[in-house]
């Protein structure tokens, strides 16, 4: 099993629309999470951090599940500008430095 | 004003070959990063230096040589450059090692061997 699964998509949806992405994270030990965007041919940059409590910035929710590990990103009132890849990244292990990338999940907002 | 700035942008370059790609980051942070990114676009931790000190060196082949004269520059020389190293590689920064601290990118490297 991958540390962290993403589903590829794409998400088509019309502007206006409301849409979520999961993400499953194989380590339950895992402390931080993150949901980063990437653009075609850009770099990623991080969206929103994930707490416990889940958060939320503007038309974007994210959520953690820690009892069936999963996080998850909703995005209210898609504007043609949210069309991107969408990355899960998780820390697996309070000892380990490192963040693990999810492939990422890719939306399509359409007119 | 970029904050994570990488060169060269593009490099095409022939089998065999040796290369650096060089990054510098003007936030003040202490951890610097090694990315690649294949054409599956997954992206994968390659070094992480904390201090200048190595702090994660993943199953990279050794022909792969990190070097971070400052906390502010990490750079990456690959020798022998393979058709399986054609990717994008990314540098990044962070506050320090605490992975709550979110990471700053830079724009990538395009790298193409031919």
């Amino acid at each position: 099993r991958k540390e962290v699964e993403q589903d590829p998509g794409p998400f088509n949806v019309p502007e206006g629309a409301t849409v979520a992405f999961n993400c499953t994270y194989s380590n339950s030990a895992s402390q931080s999470f993150f949901w980063y965007r990437q653009d075609c041919r850009k770099e990623p940059k991080l969206l929103m951090s994930v707490y416990s409590s889940g958060n939320e910035d503007g038309r974007f929710t994210a959520q953690l599940n820690r009892a069936s590990q999963y996080i998850s990103l909703l995005i209210r009132d898609s504007k043609l500008s949210d069309s991107a890849t969408y990355l899960c990244v998780v820390n697996p292990k309070d000892s380990s430095y490192k963040l693990i990338f999810g492939s990422g999940t890719r939306l399509l907002v359409r007119p | 004003d970029t904050a994570v700035s990488q060169t060269p942008k593009y490099l095409v370059t022939q089998m065999g070959n040796d290369k650096s790609i060089k990054c510098e980051q003007n936030l003040g942070h202490d951890t610097m990063y090694w990315y690649k990114q294949d054409s599956k676009k997954f992206l994968k931790i390659m070094f992480s230096y904390n201090n200048k000190e190595l702090i994660i060196n993943e199953t990279v082949p050794n022909r792969f040589s990190p070097k971070s004269p400052d906390k502010a520059h990490l750079n990456l020389h690959i020798n022998s450059l393979e058709l399986g190293d054609s990717a994008v590689y990314f540098c990044a920064s962070s506050q320090d090692l605490q992975t709550n601290q979110p990471q700053h990118f830079g724009d990538g490297t395009r790298l193409s061997i031919l």
